[in-house]
């Protein structure tokens, strides 16, 4: 059982809108704890895709965007294309642990 | 460009040990918190241990805490994973990442190297 709790899989069609969310609590995300994601594709290592709740890092597309509202977090892809298809993760800080990082438990993104 | 490239998994017996080791390079190492993150075959990623700059902060998660110890050695620029009284749960991908300079995110990642706990 994931600190931080996503859906298993989401899916949309090529142009589409997808949004993947991340529940966690006040010990986490509504502590005021930043949430960050990953993607991670088939048989690679995870990359991380935004940092700081809505900020990406250099190189990675507009399209994905974060948010961040009380105790969850959003990750949003926007004109999705075939190469979306992945896995994406998570993750953030809780204060309630003794090993404070924690990661949700991913969702698989399906690109139909 | 910054490159983390692990070594030392492998095939080991419940009950063993194993060491990893992580060679930074393109960055300032000794700048940097170092974290192993793991990932069981098919399943989501587990934060398992992470190391200040300094060596002066250490963290582990509770299912390794005991069993497993991080270090580094900044005149190496390398990180290091001691795993003891493996166990068939501990079988995953290790991956050694990097925690960014201002925030609590891991901006950059090995490729992993895979631990099998089998008899």
């Amino acid at each position: 059982q994931s600190v931080l709790t996503q859906p298993p899989s989401v899916s949309g069609a090529p142009g589409q809108r997808v949004t993947i969310s991340c529940t966690g609590s006040s010990s986490n995300i509504g502590a005021g704890y930043d949430v960050h994601w990953y993607q991670q594709l088939p048989g690679t290592a995870p990359k991380l895709l935004i940092y700081g709740n809505s900020n990406r890092p250099s190189g990675v597309p507009d399209r994905f965007s974060g948010s961040k509202s009380g105790t969850s977090a959003s990750l949003a892809i926007t004109g999705l294309q075939a190469e979306d298809e992945a896995d994406y993760y998570c993750q953030s800080y809780d204060s309630s642990l003794s090993g404070p990082w924690v990661f949700g438990g991913g969702t698989k993104l399906t690109v139909l | 460009e910054v490159q983390l490239v692990e070594s030392g998994g492998g095939l080991v017996k419940p009950g063993g040990s194993l060491r990893l080791s992580c060679a930074a390079s393109g960055f300032t190492f000794s700048s940097y918190s170092m974290n192993w993150v793991r990932q069981a075959p098919g399943k989501g990623l587990e934060w398992v241990s992470s190391i200040s700059s300094s060596s002066s902060y250490i963290y582990y998660a509770d299912s390794v805490k005991g069993r497993f110890t991080i270090s580094r050695d900044n005149a190496k620029n390398s990180l290091y994973l001691q795993m003891n009284s493996l166990r068939a749960e501990d079988t995953a991908v290790y991956y050694c990442a990097r925690g960014a300079l201002d925030s609590s995110a891991l901006d950059y990642w090995g490729q992993g190297t895979l631990v099998t706990v089998s008899s």
